[in-house]
């Protein structure tokens, strides 16, 4: 199994670019999350996914954020326009239906100049 | 709401020393514990788990055990290796809550070992 695939791995852009982050979480995973961390926040929970449905956005930080599960292999977080205070990394996890263990791709590292 | 607080770092210890890392939790309903590990430049791995009181969960030498009467899930090593040098993350999940199946992480403790 591939694990969790997010790409970019680093992106770096300027101020008021539009970002976009993909992730494929494990086939067969029921739940997709998406996280970011940084250094002042620690890890904090942006939203999840069941069944490609959004079922908790309560942490994406402003209209700017959004994201989206077209189907049940890929995801996107984009965001529009970036900020400087948006530079984190951040981090696609899944989950399988009745599983509690979380499995984490490897982050995009995103640095907004 | 739910939360987890762990121990401040960084934690510098010799190989072969003990470790511990104290992770408190606050829960509505009845959470699973976690401990995740986040080796430098990469996500983070699940390192042992816990779904109800007096479970103990242990991998790779690390154990720790559910606690509900301290709400505490603290993570142990009798030896420890200059490969265990990481970042080490206490986390809840509770589907009682309105989070449902997502992790809530405390800050995260760096451990570094020293030959």
């Amino acid at each position: 199994d591939a694990g969790v695939i997010q790409s970019p791995r680093h992106e770096v852009t300027e101020m008021g670019q539009e970002v976009t982050l993909r992730c494929k979480p494990i086939s067969g995973h029921d739940y997709l999350f998406w996280y970011r961390q940084t250094m002042m926040r620690g890890l904090e929970l942006l939203i999840y996914f069941n069944n490609n449905v959004p079922i908790d956005d309560s942490g994406m930080p402003e209209d700017r954020f959004s994201a989206k599960m077209p189907n049940a292999s890929f995801s996107t977080l984009k965001i529009q326009p970036s900020e400087p205070r948006d530079s984190a990394v951040y981090f696609c996890a899944s989950t399988p239906r009745g599983g509690d263990t979380q499995y984490f791709g490897p982050g995009t590292r995103l640095t907004v100049l | 709401g739910d939360s987890v607080t762990q121990m401040e770092g960084p934690v510098t210890l010799s190989e072969e020393a003990f470790l511990t890392i104290n992770c408190t939790y606050t829960a509505t309903g009845y959470p699973s514990l976690f401990w995740y590990v986040q080796y430098p430049g990469e996500g983070l791995q699940l390192l042992l788990k816990a779904t109800k009181a007096d479970d103990k969960g242990s991998n790779k030498g690390f154990e720790a055990t559910y606690r509900k009467e301290t709400t505490s899930f603290h993570l142990e090593k009798g030896s420890v290796q200059v490969s265990d040098s990481a970042v080490y993350f206490c986390a809840l999940s509770d589907r009682d809550s309105n989070s449902g199946y997502a992790l809530n992480f405390g800050k995260g403790t760096s451990l570094l070992v020293t030959p």
